[in-house]
């Protein structure tokens, strides 16, 4: 089974820097993805980690333990239009590979 | 233009009326799957497939049924819809199912009523 939590909602300011935190627990851990997925679009795909350690990407940066069952994603220099819904995804090899997705994180970015 | 396409982009419905949603790749991709999103419970696996004639049940499979006779094609299919069916429906592919990256289709709102 998974259980994937991270935060409903988050404000950050504009220019600023804000850190998504996401938690999992999964029996056959192959990878942790996040995605951006603004309102009625489909979502973006943001990073991958599979491997621990933190994996840099322009203003974002996404990091992984794998022992601690524990992910962030990192926005800097925070711009209106990263006002979004973050989505933190976990693919389980013993369910097909399946991304099982958390309920995802709904950014609000304030002037 | 490497792409997912879904349709109907939009579609109202009645309750029973049986329904299809059709999914198409162009990049040759051999994982697709099924999502469904609703408010407050986010993304939820509905079938994927791993290759063609190889298609498996994910987290909420009841009520649907999908074929993947091609490569291309992953059509979703609704054969007596109800209202609890009523959703926002992505179709997404990957090259294999160990690919790092996923690219969701536009999306399909239904309604049924």
């Amino acid at each position: 089974g998974q259980n994937i939590d991270q935060p409903t909602e988050m404000t950050a300011t504009e220019g600023a820097i804000v850190q998504i935190n996401c938690t999992y627990q999964t029996s056959g851990f192959n990878g942790l993805f996040w995605y951006q997925q603004h309102a009625g679009e489909a979502p973006t795909f943001l990073s991958y980690n599979v491997l621990d350690g933190l994996e840099e990407k322009g203003r974002f940066s996404s990091f992984l333990s794998r022992s601690k069952g524990y992910s962030y994603l990192l926005l800097k220099e925070l711009q209106m239009k990263d006002s979004a819904s973050y989505l933190c995804a976990v693919r389980d090899s013993d369910s097909g590979y399946a991304l099982n997705f958390g309920k995802g994180t709904s950014l609000l970015v304030t002037p | 233009e490497a792409q997912v396409t879904q349709n109907p982009r939009y579609l109202i419905t009645v309750t029973g009326k049986k329904l299809t949603v059709t999914c198409s790749q162009n990049m040759n991709h051999e994982y697709m799957s099924w999502y469904r999103q609703d408010p407050g419970l986010g993304l939820r696996q509905i079938y994927y497939s791993m290759n063609v004639e190889v298609t498996d049940k994910g987290d909420v499979p009841e009520g649907y049924k999908v074929s993947r006779k091609e490569k291309r094609n992953f059509p979703l299919i609704l054969e007596s819809p109800s209202p609890n069916q009523t959703s926002l429906y992505f179709c997404a592919s990957s090259g294999q199912a160990t690919a790092y990256e996923q690219y969701f289709g536009p999306g399909t709102r239904l309604t049924v009523t």
